[in-house]
């Protein structure tokens, strides 16, 4: 199994502005994801963070306005930018494998006023 | 295809009681289905998983019915508890595009009284 740890867990933003998340997992993992989850609702995928080179985002999200970066096999970061309402979500990293099993981290709640 | 339908969205039931969750896909590229748990204000944590070459799989209260030819699986939870009450997600692992992800789906929230 692997242990995933986000930061922050919780944040309240200013409109307009932007904040990075950061995600480290305890063991290297073969992949690394960004989920996002509006409370009560289920799981969107926003992109798979690839060691090395830019991310793979899913339809509907795109870099500039959710880049992320993955370093090495135990880190990566997702950054929201320019930060409306409609952001205010838990944001959620993932890792492992995902033809046997993915992991999660706490999630990171994101309120944006 | 890439959804993966679950019901029902909410699910009450006594202590002691079976409850059962129910998903559907279309997609026969799906391979790996795991179930997970949230609690409020955590995140989603592996439950059990099964392959479409296994009918089912159990784990302590925990048990995976899978239908291959219906494309179906099922979560049941046998004599639950106060404790088991969480939001459920199943999923579906696939291989798209050069990699592989999970689709997950909608989610059962579910209460068990004491």
């Amino acid at each position: 199994s692997a242990v995933i740890s986000q930061k922050p867990s919780r944040d309240i933003c200013q409109r307009g502005t932007s904040l990075t998340i950061q995600c480290q997992v305890d063991s290297q993992v073969t992949m690394m994801f960004w989920y996002r989850q509006q409370p009560g609702q289920s799981l969107t995928l926003i992109a798979t963070a690839n060691q090395g080179s830019e991310a793979t985002y899913e339809s509907g999200f795109v870099i500039d306005k959710f880049p992320i970066s993955r370093p090495n096999l135990t880190f990566s970061t997702l950054t929201v930018s320019n930060m409306s309402p409609e952001d205010s979500s838990i944001y959620l990293c993932s890792g492992g494998d995902p033809r046997y099993t993915i992991y999660f981290g706490e999630g990171s709640w994101l309120t944006v006023v | 295809q890439q959804q993966v339908k679950q019901s029902p969205q909410s699910l009450i039931v006594q202590k002691g009681g079976i409850p059962i969750i129910n998903c559907a896909y279309e997609n026969t590229a799906f391979d790996y289905f795991p179930w997970y748990q949230q609690f409020p204000g955590k995140g989603p944590a592996l439950l059990i998983a099964i392959r479409p070459d296994v009918s089912e799989k159990k784990e302590g209260r925990f048990t995976i019915s899978f239908n291959k030819s219906a494309k179906q699986f099922s979560l049941h939870i046998m004599d639950s508890q106060p404790g088991d009450s969480a939001t459920y997600f199943c999923a579906a692992s696939l291989y798209f595009s050069g990699t592989y992800k999970y689709i997950f789906g909608t989610g059962t929230r579910l209460k068990v009284l004491a």
